[in-house]
């Protein structure tokens, strides 16, 4: 089975700090997708990626999968409070027996923005 | 915007009781799936539905079942309910192969 594994588990970071948070999987990735949790909600997509190489950005985040599609990273620029939360890296991995697609997800990342 | 609702927001439940989670999506997506998620162990998957009555099992499915009657709606059944359940649980939604999935705001299920 396909595990992922997040690093920092948490990060603590002061208001206008960059920060990067990462995504290590054991298995090739075929689809990496992001998503945000506020505190006792649900998830919000953020980003997929899907090939070697790929940066995608929006606002101030920008994730990439690494060439080996192994590895994903996540970087904010000038971390605000709005900014906290926990974010979750998941895989996709293909249910042959249906042809659809689940996700694996890591265990999230906790990240407070101290003002 | 995708809508992804769920039933309840908080549930509290007595050991035994047959629960009902149901989870509605309004954007016409074949497939839907519950999560239920505790610290330390993260989002693990319970079952999943990418069609009108089709059902597969997830990583943990022991203890529940599902019903996908209607494509909208995909109720999480909790058959006699025990407190090792208590979780958050939380649905989702996509359309089409690797489409990004949706989530709903979550329950949160206590049992006692």
């Amino acid at each position: 089975s396909q595990e992922l594994e997040q690093s920092p588990q948490s990060l603590i970071v002061q208001e206008g700090k960059n920060l990067t948070i990462n995504c290590t999987s054991s298995k090739t990735l075929y689809g990496l997708y992001w998503y945000k949790q506020k505190y006792g909600e649900g998830l919000i997509f953020l980003m997929m990626l899907q090939k070697g190489g790929e940066e995608k950005s929006h606002e101030k985040i920008t994730a990439k999968l690494d060439e080996k599609k192994q590895q994903s990273s996540l970087h904010i620029t000038a971390s605000q409070p709005s900014h906290a939360g926990i974010y979750l890296c998941g895989a996709g991995i293909l249910y042959s027996g249906a042809g659809s697609y689940q996700l694996t997800f890591g265990k999230g990342t906790k990240l407070s923005v101290i003002p | 915007d995708v809508k992804v609702t769920q039933s309840s927001r908080y549930l509290v439940k007595r050991t035994g009781e047959k629960v009902f989670l149901e989870c509605v999506q309004d954007m016409d997506h074949e497939n839907m799936f519950w999560y239920r998620q505790d610290p330390g162990l993260g989002l693990r998957l319970i079952y999943f539905s990418y069609d009108v009555k089709m059902k597969e099992k997830g990583d943990i499915p022991e203890g529940y079942s599902v019903s996908r009657e209607k494509k909208e709606r995909f109720s999480l059944i909790l058959e006699s309910a025990s407190t090792n359940q208590t979780s958050m649980y939380l649905c989702a939604s996509s359309l089409g192969y690797r489409g990004e999935q949706f989530f709903g705001p979550g329950t949160r299920l206590t049992v006692l």
